[in-house]
Formats: C-alpha cells, structure tokens, sequence
C-alpha cells in the first residue's frame, strides 16, 4: 500500500512569512500533485510535477519533486490571507493510473 | 466551459436508508472517479469508471457502489448507511482517463448520517 505523509498537518503564521510544507513517501510515483482546497468546496489542481529533480514556479509558490521522485516539497513565500485553505498532495502510478493517493493535508492559516 | 457538477450538494439520511449522489464531468471527460473524504483519513479513492466501464476499485465495503452513463455522467449508491458513512463524497474528472495530470474536482456532497 502506498502512502503519502505530509508535514506539518497544521501551520498558522502571518501574512508576510515564508513556510514550506514536505510530502513523504517510501514509495516511487511516476506523478505528484499539490491540490489546494478551501472550505466546502472540492480539491483545485495547484501544479503537477512528473520529472525527477524538477522545480515549478507559479507566482509566490514552488513546487520540487524529489530526485528519487518520493518526495516533494511546496514553498510559499511571502504568505498572504489568500493562501489560508488545506494543501493537499497526491501521488499518481505504483501499478494504477487511475487513482491518486492522497496525503492527509496540511491545514495552513495565514493571519493578517 | 462547465466544471464538474455533484447533486446534491447536502444531504441528510437515517441509518440504515440508502443514498444516491451523481456528478456530471467537465463535456468531453470520460473517466470520472470517486473519494470519500474525512477529517480522520483524508481523501481516499473509491472508484473510477471509464466509458461505462468500472476500471478500479478502492477498498471499501460492497455497499457501496457506481456506475456511469453512456454520457458520461455517473452515480454513486451507498446502501445500508452507517454512521460512518458521513463524509464529503468528491467527484472527479479527467479527459483521458489516466490521473497522470490530475484531476478537476467537483465541489463535493456532503452526506451526513444520523
């Protein structure tokens, strides 16, 4: 069974601060996701990573896939109240390509 | 162009009532999937239907199931609902029936059993 642990599971700062959230896995993907979810509301694909080592850049966020392709990391910089919602990554292949596994989550809140 | 439409969007049952949600993907999409999503286990896949056909299925208990029309819109029945079951039920699309890009998620039912 394939897992993905994200850290941290909660992350409160203030607007204006940088953070970084991990995705962790002992297992190889052949895609990894980062999703953002706000409350009621369904999953938005952020950025899809496919290449080992790869680094994407979408304004204040960076998204790099680890070189092993088992691990993945997003940054914010310079966090804003719009950014407050649950990031979620997800891990494609490992014998399907019809389903993702999910990480649970990192609660991120970010104060004015 | 549309997203991804769940009907209903809440939805109260008893324990032991059945329940159906639909999803209508993005025109054009033709695999549609299932997550059942909880504060205590995240997102967890369900099923994913392809052209009508159920091509994986996630490790959940035989009451629940789905199917998918010859338009591509799809459906999913809990039966014999237990407390448990109170989650958001997310639907998603993908144009070619692989998630190697990702998905487009649904806004979710949100099922709630009393």
């Amino acid at each position: 069974t394939q897992l993905l642990e994200q850290s941290p599971q909660f992350l409160s700062i203030q607007e204006g601060e940088n953070l970084t959230v991990y995705c962790n896995s002992s297992s190889v993907f052949s895609s990894l996701q980062w999703y953002r979810q706000e409350p009621g509301e369904g999953p938005v694909l952020l950025v899809t990573v496919v290449t080992g080592g790869e680094v994407k850049k979408l304004k204040r966020l960076t998204f790099q896939f680890g070189d092993a392709r088992k691990d993945s990391s997003l940054h914010i910089t310079a966090a804003q109240p719009g950014d407050t919602g649950l990031y979620l990554c997800a891990g494609a292949g490992g014998g399907s390509n019809y389903k993702l596994t999910f990480g649970k989550g990192t609660l991120l809140t970010v104060n004015p | 162009k549309a997203g991804v439409t769940q009907t209903p969007r809440y939805l109260i049952k008893t324990r032991g009532q059945q329940v159906t949600l639909s999803c209508s993907p993005i025109s054009g999409h033709r695999s549609v999937s299932w997550y059942q999503q909880t504060p205590g286990q995240g997102l967890q896949f369900l099923f994913e239907y392809f052209s009508e056909t159920q091509r994986n299925k996630g490790n959940f208990p035989g009451r629940f199931s789905g199917r998918q029309f010859s338009n591509s819109r799809s459906e999913m029945n809990v039966s014999t609902l237990e407390l448990g079951d109170s989650a958001l039920y997310l639907c998603a699309s993908s144009p070619t029936g692989t998630v190697y890009y990702g998905y487009t998620f649904g806004s979710g039912t949100r099922l709630t059993v009393v």
